[in-house]
């Protein structure tokens, strides 16, 4: 299994520009989310879903859109990108919602924003 | 809503010593978990050890344990015997006991040195 990958590694973009962050997983994990981690702020959550066709807001939702179109998968958009989106982000899977189990997390995107 | 304080931005220790990163949560939950994660310079987040809030018996995974004080809403690591692949920084976070959102504390960077 290659557990929770994310692309790119490294990125970036000029304001205003818009990408998508990609996040896969190979587990059949029900719960997929993503953060981000910003210094001294330790990792916030933007959105999450619990299943293909189900999504949520976090923590810091704004300037963040996401879909799960099937299991695998749980892309993050950025429509117009910002100085303040600087930040490493995190994507993150477990087996279905409940709060004991373990997330898997994969390696992360670091994004500039110029 | 769930917060998460960690008061020790940075610390060192000696390699072999023991050291103890604290962690102060506020919740209103009565059933919730509590978990440490480890991130090295690779940028990936290891899950370290985890509490169940209705578990009086601290949990240990080799050399961590934790000193989980539920009335105090306090929830230390302990790491015994430090390595120099200790050095990381070190996240507590809080789940809700139905819900899969973790909410980390801003980190202790932990250097281990000779």
């Amino acid at each position: 299994n290659a557990g929770v990958t994310q692309t790119p590694k490294f990125q970036v973009l000029k304001t205003g520009q818009s990408m998508t962050l990609q996040c896969a997983q190979d587990m059949n994990h029900e719960y997929m989310s993503w953060y981000r981690q910003d210094p001294g702020m330790g990792l916030r959550l933007i959105h999450y879903s619990v299943g293909a066709g189900i999504t949520d807001q976090g923590e810091v939702p704004n300037g963040y859109n996401v879909s799960r179109s099937t299991t695998e998968d749980f892309p993050l958009r950025l429509l117009s990108a910002a100085p303040s989106q600087t930040s490493v982000y995190f994507c993150a899977s477990s087996y279905r919602l409940a709060g004991g189990l373990e997330q898997y997390f994969g390696p992360g995107t670091r994004l500039t924003v110029t | 809503a769930q917060t998460v304080t960690q008061s020790q931005p940075e610390m060192s220790v000696q390699e072999a010593e023991t050291v103890t990163l604290s962690c102060t949560y506020d919740t209103s939950e009565n059933n919730y978990y509590l978990f440490w994660y480890k991130q090295p310079p690779s940028r990936q987040m290891i899950l370290v050890i985890r509490q169940e809030a209705y578990k009086q018996q601290n949990a240990t995974e080799n050399r961590f344990s934790v000193n989980f004080q539920k009335a105090a809403k306090s929830f230390s690591l302990k790491i015994s015997d430090s390595q120099l692949g200790d050095t990381a920084m070190y996240f507590c976070a809080f789940t809700p006991g139905t819900a899969s959102k973790l909410t980390f504390g801003t980190g202790t960077r932990l250097q281990v040195t000779l």
